[in-house]
């Protein structure tokens, strides 16, 4: 059974500081790693990855994949109030699943 | 270009009901994946249909079943509700099943409470 874990569970910054979240993954068949961001309702879609080292932008945002040690890194620089969220790792299968982590829960205060 | 739209946006049932959600993916879209999100369990794969065809299915259990029409909208339906049925539902579209194209995009969802 194909598990995605993230970590932290949630963290609290001000604003302007820079958040790592972590994302690692067993996937069987492994396809692509895929990030999204849950604000209200429905998750917003930000990064495909599919290889490995290559660091992939928007923005303030970026996020890299790291196929050897089976895990990704979501980066947002200066942090503003309105990144807090949930930001969701999902890792996509040869089988076309998708298979969600938990979620890390970001608040970013003033 | 209109998002995908999910109704009811909120439903309550009582234990022992049924209940069908809708979903109308983006304009071109083919693909509809379905998913149950709750706080212990997270964001969980229900199904996907691609064209009228159901391509897989999460670990749910057979009183969770689904169907997509010819106009790529979608419907999924619970039979005998439980109290852990209880979720919000989340339908995504994208252009077609499968890498690379897997770029998803959400619905607003339709949070169903059982009681």
């Amino acid at each position: 059974e194909d598990k995605v874990v993230q970590s932290p569970l949630s963290l609290v910054v001000h604003e302007g500081d820079t958040v790592t979240l972590n994302c690692s993954y067993e996937v069987t068949n492994f396809r692509s790693l895929l990030w999204y961001k849950q604000e209200k309702k429905a998750p917003t879609f930000l990064f495909m990855l599919t290889s490995s080292g290559i660091e992939k932008k928007s923005g303030r945002l970026s996020s890299i994949l790291d196929k050897k040690e089976l895990s990704s890194i979501l980066n947002i620089t200066a942090t503003q109030t309105g990144d807090s969220a949930i930001y969701l790792c999902a890792g996509f299968n040869a089988g076309n699943m998708l298979t969600f982590g938990g979620g890390t829960r970001l608040m970013v205060k003033p | 270009k209109a998002g995908v739209t999910q109704t009811p946006r909120y439903l309550i049932k009582t234990r022992g009901q049924q209940v069908t959600l809708s979903c109308s993916p983006i304009s071109g879209h083919r693909s509809v994946s379905w998913y149950q999100q709750t706080p212990g369990q997270g964001l969980q794969f229900l199904f996907e249909y691609f064209s009228e065809t159901q391509r897989n299915k999460g670990n749910f259990p057979g009183r969770f079943s689904g169907r997509q029409f010819s106009n790529s909208r979608s419907e999924m339906n619970v039979s005998t509700l439980e109290l852990g049925d209880s979720a919000l539902y989340l339908c995504a579209s994208s252009l077609a099943a499968g890498f690379p194209t897997y770029e998803q995009y959400f619905g607003p969802g339709t949070r169903l409470t059982v009681t």
